[in-house]
């Protein structure tokens, strides 16, 4: 069975903070690594992982996967208010199907 | 485009009673799927499909039925509800259930209350 598991459940933060969110995994048939945001409603895309030691980045946000000892870290740096969420990691098969973790709770305060 | 649509937002039952949940999308995505969402749970999976006529169970398909007689929808049955089928139910979509992208989107969610 598929599995996915991230940490720490939840995360209390200042603003200015930096913060790291990890998602280990155990996927057969594994093809992708991806992280979602999550305020109250759907999950948004944040990354999609394939491939080892290549870094995703976009804004204060940064991704890495390490496909060798299976996981994967949400970097946030300078963390704002509005990062403030459930952070969402899911292994991807080569068919499509996603298994998703927990998520982390992120919450900001000013 | 509209994206992934689901109907309705809100929805009460009583135990027993049955309901089906509608998911389209006009994306032309092959792959569509079911995730119902619970406090500390994250998403799991009730059912896929790959493609229009092809349909599989996930995580927690007991209690749920689907088909896919379209490529744009999905709908979600429930036979016979029971309390703790009471969630938020997420469907969502991809370009292709055959290795090519795993990006999903998701529709709005569909909040369900068995009674």
């Amino acid at each position: 069975e598929d599995k996915v598991v991230q940490s720490p459940l939840s995360l209390v933060v200042h603003e200015g903070d930096t913060v790291t969110l990890n998602c280990s995994y155990e996927v057969t048939n594994f093809r992708s690594l991806l992280w979602y945001k999550q305020e109250k409603k759907a999950p948004t895309f944040l990354f999609m992982l394939t491939s080892s030691g290549i870094e995703k980045k976009s804004g204060r946000l940064s991704s890495i996967l390490d496909k060798k000892e299976l996981f994967s870290i949400l970097n946030i740096t300078a963390t704002q208010t509005g990062d403030s969420a459930v952070y969402l990691c899911a292994g991807g098969t080569s068919y499509g199907k996603l298994t998703f973790g927990q998520g982390t709770i992120l919450t900001v305060h000013p | 485009n509209a994206g992934v649509t689901q109907t309705p937002k809100f929805q009460v039952l009583k135990t027993g009673q049955s309901m089906t949940l509608q998911c389209a999308q006009d994306m032309n995505h092959e792959y569509m799927s079911w995730y119902r969402q619970d406090p500390g749970m994250g998403l799991r999976l009730i059912h896929y499909s790959v493609g229009a006529g092809i349909t599989d169970q996930g995580e927690v398909p007991n209690g749920y039925n689907v088909s896919r007689s379209t490529t744009e929808d999905f709908p979600l049955r429930l036979l016979s509800a029971a309390p703790s089928q009471t969630s938020v139910y997420f469907c969502a979509s991809s370009y292709s259930g055959t290795g090519n992208h795993n990006e999903q989107f998701f529709g709005p969610g569909t909040r369900l209350t068995v009674l």
